[in-house]
Formats: C-alpha cells, structure tokens, sequence
C-alpha cells in the first residue's frame, strides 16, 4: 500500500521556466512532509519542509504548497536550472521529529538547457 | 545543515559472510537514527528505527536477526548484514534528525556475490 505517490515518474523542464513536482497521500495522520532531492549513487539532500498548520512554505527558488484537503502537496522551483536535474523524493511523517518518514516513488527531474 | 556519514561507501562480499556498515553524525548528538534500504529504481524503504541505548524497531518484513543494528553511542550506529545473501544487494542510507528534519548519509552499495 504505497501510502505516498508520485505519480509522474519524470519530468522535463526548460532552463528558467518553472518546474512543479506532485505527491498525493492517502493517510490522514500524516501532518509533517518533507521534499528531498537525490543523485545516484548518494543520498537525499534535505530540501524543504512543511507542517499541516501551514499551505504554503518558501525557501530561495523552492516553495512548497500544501492542500490538506485535497492530501496533495506540490514543490515548485524557479527559475529551474541544470542543476536542478536530479530525482525528487516527497516524504511525510504523523509528527515532527524522530518519526519515521514515508517516501514516495520520486520523480526524476531534468532540465533542458 | 547536519552532516552525516556512512562508512563504506561500497563493499563487495561473498555470499554467507557478514558485512558492518557504520552511520556518524558528525556535528551533532543523535538519539534516534534510521536505516534505509532502496532498490534500483524504488523508493527508499524504511527498515529500522535505532535507539540509543536500546533495541532498534523493526518494521514490517525485516529480519532482525539478519539485519543487527547497535545504537552504541550519541554519534554512531551500526547496520550488520549477517549472512549475506545476492538478495541483500541494495543501497543502504542511513539518516538522523535534528531539528525535525531528518538528514541522510551518503549511503553504501552492497553487492554480495
């Protein structure tokens, strides 16, 4: 019972446009979520975070939306750079903290120079 | 952010042998660390939650006698995959929280011929 999707595999993005990556969730306790960002071989970099208080939490280039209703969260980066080309992994916890965190399928981001 | 390393990076073994995978945090204090496991392709599975001072949480499906965690100290904790089989080939992640975010090691790719 995959608990967090992503349902879009990859993605391709133009340098400098906009890049918005999806994650649905099914379990109702789930009240913290985390974006991180991976490369082969190595693993996740922490990028953002958001609490169910909150719908909307940004950092520099990344902002992270929360719909609480809809169990839907989304990450945008922009402008999106060469950079930004790595595997994209929503993550979610039913607290803060030493929780487990449950990850989605990820999504492989690209950016088209 | 919160450093934290992995040691080996890579091991090669042979079937039916042990092999020790140690996971630091290097600039801060630890209570709780958390073990990983993805497969090519798949999302990072949580296989146990490591307590300092106390036994690992197991979750669902893992072996706790194949897989021994020792949380022995605030700054490390150590993965022993006993008995290794070509099935155990994976990469491993381990991750520590601080702050209420959790961050991750570089993991280590076990192939177990």
């Amino acid at each position: 019972d995959q608990q967090v999707k992503q349902n879009s595999p990859s993605l391709s993005v133009q340098e400098g446009r906009i890049s918005i990556l999806n994650c649905d969730y099914t379990n109702s306790m789930f009240d913290y979520f985390l974006w991180y960002k991976k490369y082969p071989a190595e693993g996740p970099t922490f990028l953002i975070s958001i609490s169910s208080i909150k719908d909307k939490n940004e950092d520099g280039r990344f902002t992270v939306f929360l719909n609480k209703s809809a169990k839907h969260l989304s990450l945008h980066i922009v402008p999106s750079q060469p950079g930004d080309s790595a595997v994209y992994f929503c993550a979610a916890s039913a607290s803060f903290g030493n929780e487990k965190l449950t990850f989605g399928t990820g999504t492989r981001l690209t950016i088209i120079p | 952010g919160a450093v934290v390393s992995q040691h080996p990076s890579r091991v090669i073994c042979k079937s039916g042998t042990s092999v020790k995978i140690e996971c630091r945090s290097l600039d801060f204090q630890a209570t709780t660390m958390f073990w990983y496991r993805q497969f090519p392709k798949q999302s990072l599975m949580l296989m146990a939650t490591s307590n300092e001072g106390s036994k690992a949480t197991y979750e669902q499906g893992v072996e706790k006698d194949k897989f021994l965690i020792n949380h022995a100290s605030l700054t490390l904790s150590t993965l022993t995959v006993t008995s290794a089989h070509p099935e155990d080939s994976s990469f491993y992640i381990c991750s520590a929280s601080q702050s209420d975010t959790q961050y991750f090691g570089p993991g280590t790719r076990l192939t177990v011929l």
